[in-house]
């Protein structure tokens, strides 16, 4: 079976600063991995995912993640943080793109001025 | 553009009622999902359905159906409606490509009272 930890289900930032979004997961084959964030009263928007190839993975709006395999880690970052950066990030795996997910807790971010 | 559409928002029922959340996509997509998000537990997978009158159980499958008469209509019922149903609840498609995306409507807030 396949598990997502989100480390830190509250993350406050200050305007400009490093956001870092911590994910672990275990799967028993090569996983396909996402990250998706939702804005208050919205639906789930893919930020992005990796598949195959590069382990780093640029997506929207700044984000990145690099996927490293020996750590069973895809943490997701973004250089600077921005007021609308406000939200909550979720990561997911699944065993083959296009097929179910399994998600983590989640990690709502807050942006301090 | 990608059009995943949940017909209600905001539903308030009484406990015992039977209740209908409806989802329809517009990308003819073979895979449809309704997930249930709560605080702290991300989202979980009720049911999914990789083709018309196809349906398989997801993590949490107790006190819910589902119906796929229609590729692009994917219906969640709660036969008998209780207070632990209270719940967001998010619906999703996606093709079955690999490397493709999981589109998710906006979510429909349940409440029973």
């Amino acid at each position: 079976a396949q598990s997502v930890t989100q480390l830190g289900s509250h993350v406050s930032v200050s305007e400009g600063a490093l956001v870092l979004l911590r994910c672990n997961y275990s799967s028993s084959v090569p996983p396909y991995l996402f990250w998706y964030v939702q804005y208050p009263n919205q639906g789930l928007q893919l930020l992005l995912k990796y598949t195959t190839g590069a382990t780093l993975v640029k997506g929207i709006n700044g984000f990145e993640a690099e996927f490293k395999k020996s750590e069973t880690s895809f943490h997701l970052t973004k250089p600077s943080a921005h007021m609308s950066d406000a939200a909550e990030y979720f990561c997911a795996v699944s065993k083959a793109a296009g097929n179910k997910l399994t998600f983590g807790g989640g990690t709502r971010v807050l942006v301090k001025p | 553009d990608v059009k995943v559409t949940q017909s209600s928002r905001y539903l308030v029922k009484r406990t015992g009622e039977k209740v209908f959340l409806e989802c329809v996509q517009d990308m003819d997509h073979e895979n449809m999902f309704w997930y249930r998000q709560d605080p702290g537990l991300g989202l979980r997978l009720i049911y999914f359905s990789y083709d018309v009158k196809m349906k398989e159980k997801g993590d949490i499958p107790e006190g819910y159906s589902v119906s796929r008469e229609k590729k692009e209509r994917f219906s969640l019922i709660l036969e008998s409606a209780s207070t632990n149903q209270t719940s967001m609840y998010l619906c999703a498609s996606s093709p079955t490509n690999t490397g493709n995306t999981i589109y998710f409507g906006e979510g429909s807030w349940l409440t029973v009272v």
